[in-house]
């Protein structure tokens, strides 16, 4: 177990709703990425937030949005849902930014229905 | 074409098999080379990290990182039943605008049969 916790575990939302995520960073790190992996695909990733900024993103639009706490805690937003959103976000701290060694949490799976 | 490639298999050998992943790359700034293992309904494990080319050994396994020919893999000796889970191969680039993203391949499902 890495130390880094995520919740839900498991979320159904409707086409258009908003969504919010958490994860809790392993003790010591303070920095967090945010990645989705779609069935059957190798994770892709959102952002990256460092000192409660963000500090890099993928390839993802506006509607996918994040915060990041002083205890270095994180949530990831996502508004008006499609469909495709539909996979396992996962959330992965590091002692600092740039820091190859990331350990992810066990994720939350999200349907879009 | 994607950065990584990776052969999604699927790849089911007998136990005590020697089991070999691979994953090849575009983008010559990578300089960080990951393996992670991840188990049904989990989150990836971080197996072992590599810098640059050469080798580097961590019991059962050996990772290697040919930049030249932009090419990477991961030896599993002794394959064990408890080692049957997706193998994902990540990337990274210290120098770039997003140099804490980690690029990963699709993953290869690897089943080990008793």
């Amino acid at each position: 177990e890495t130390g880094v916790t995520q919740s839900p575990t498991h979320l159904i939302k409707t086409r258009g709703q908003q969504v919010t995520l958490r994860c809790s960073s392993q003790s010591g790190h303070n920095t967090v990425s945010w990645y989705q992996q779609a069935l059957g695909q190798g994770p892709q990733f959102i952002f990256q937030y460092y000192r409660e900024e963000e500090n890099g993103r993928g390839n993802f639009p506006p509607r996918f949005s994040g915060l990041q706490f002083p205890n270095y805690s994180s949530e990831l937003n996502v508004n008006a849902l499609e469909l495709d959103d539909s996979a396992l976000y996962l959330c992965a701290s590091s002692p600092w930014p740039g820091n190859y060694e990331q350990y992810f949490g066990p994720g939350t799976r999200l349907t879009v229905t | 074409q994607k950065e990584v490639e990776q052969d999604p298999g699927p790849l089911s050998v007998p136990e005590g098999a020697i089991v070999s992943l691979n994953c090849t790359y575009s983008n010559s700034a990578f300089q960080y080379f990951m393996w992670y293992r991840q188990y049904s309904r989990k989150g990836p494990e971080l197996l072992m990290y590599t810098y640059s080319s050469g080798n580097k050994e961590d019991g059962r396994f050996t990772a290697q990182v040919d930049k030249s020919s932009k090419y990477i893999s991961l030896f599993i000796r002794d394959s064990q039943p408890s080692d049957s889970a997706t193998y994902l191969c990540a990337m990274s680039n210290p120098g770039g605008t997003s140099y804490g993203k980690l690029t990963f391949g699709q993953g290869t499902i690897l089943t080990v049969h008793p």
